[in-house]
């Protein structure tokens, strides 16, 4: 167990509609990156926050968006889903200065 | 900007010795990780080199030639259970936000 709480899990929804993915860091990181995962590919970075402001910005579509509350926990926004936005996003913690990212478990979104 | 290449798949016998190469290109370079990551989930840490040289941790060491932008990771004593994808990771600027930026993955197959 990272200590990387992702909610939910599964997720099955539809084209068009919009999602929310929630990830909860470990206690006392205060860093939240958040990783695009599709079938038999690699890693793609998202977006990173730091105590609530947006730190670094990856290939992230402008359907999508995020934020950082100030209890730290992060939510990925999905919208005008895709059947091409199936896939396992993962949100990673770390402390300050950084050492390895701890990953949660992945919310496997399928989109029909 | 960064660019990572490791090799797709590699395929080994249960006890034998594997070595994972990564060659990477960076602007500025602030770390290297190797994480494992198994079908479905998620990625775990196995090892960081931030200078020249090896670090060996049980079974599992890592190298690293900043020079060359060169990388590898050993497996030793291979076993059924270390068949998984392995993930070369370069981490970014404190500037870029510390954020990962990973590779394709390696995907082992380890054989009876």
């Amino acid at each position: 167990d990272s200590g990387v709480t992702q909610t939910p899990k599964h997720l099955i929804t539809a084209t068009g509609q919009r999602v929310t993915l929630r990830c909860s860091p470990r206690s006392g990181d205060l860093s939240v990156y958040w990783y695009q995962q599709s079938l038999d590919q690699g890693l793609q970075f998202l977006i990173q926050y730091y105590n609530g402001e947006e730190r670094a910005k990856g290939n992230i579509l402008e359907r999508f968006s995020a934020q950082q509350f100030p209890d730290l926990h992060s939510e990925l926004n999905l919208s005008s889903l895709e059947l091409g936005d199936s896939a396992l996003y993962f949100c990673a913690s770390s402390v300050v200065p950084p050492g390895e990212l701890f990953f949660g478990e992945g919310s496997r979104l399928t989109v029909l | 900007g960064q660019n990572i290449d490791q090799p797709t798949e590699m395929t080994a016998t249960e006890g034998a010795i594997v070595q994972i190469n990564c060659t990477y290109q960076t602007s500025g370079f602030n770390g290297l990780f190797w994480y494992q990551q198994h079908a479905g989930e998620a990625p775990t840490f196995l090892s960081y080199n931030v200078l020249d040289g090896l670090e060996e941790k049980g079974r599992f060491s890592s190298f690293l030639s900043r020079s060359k932008g060169y990388s590898y990771l050993l497996l030793k004593e291979l076993q059924m259970k270390d068949s998984a994808s392995y993930l070369c990771a370069l981490r970014a600027s404190e500037a870029a936000g510390n954020k990962l930026t990973f590779g394709g993955g390696t995907r082992v197959l380890v054989k009876p």
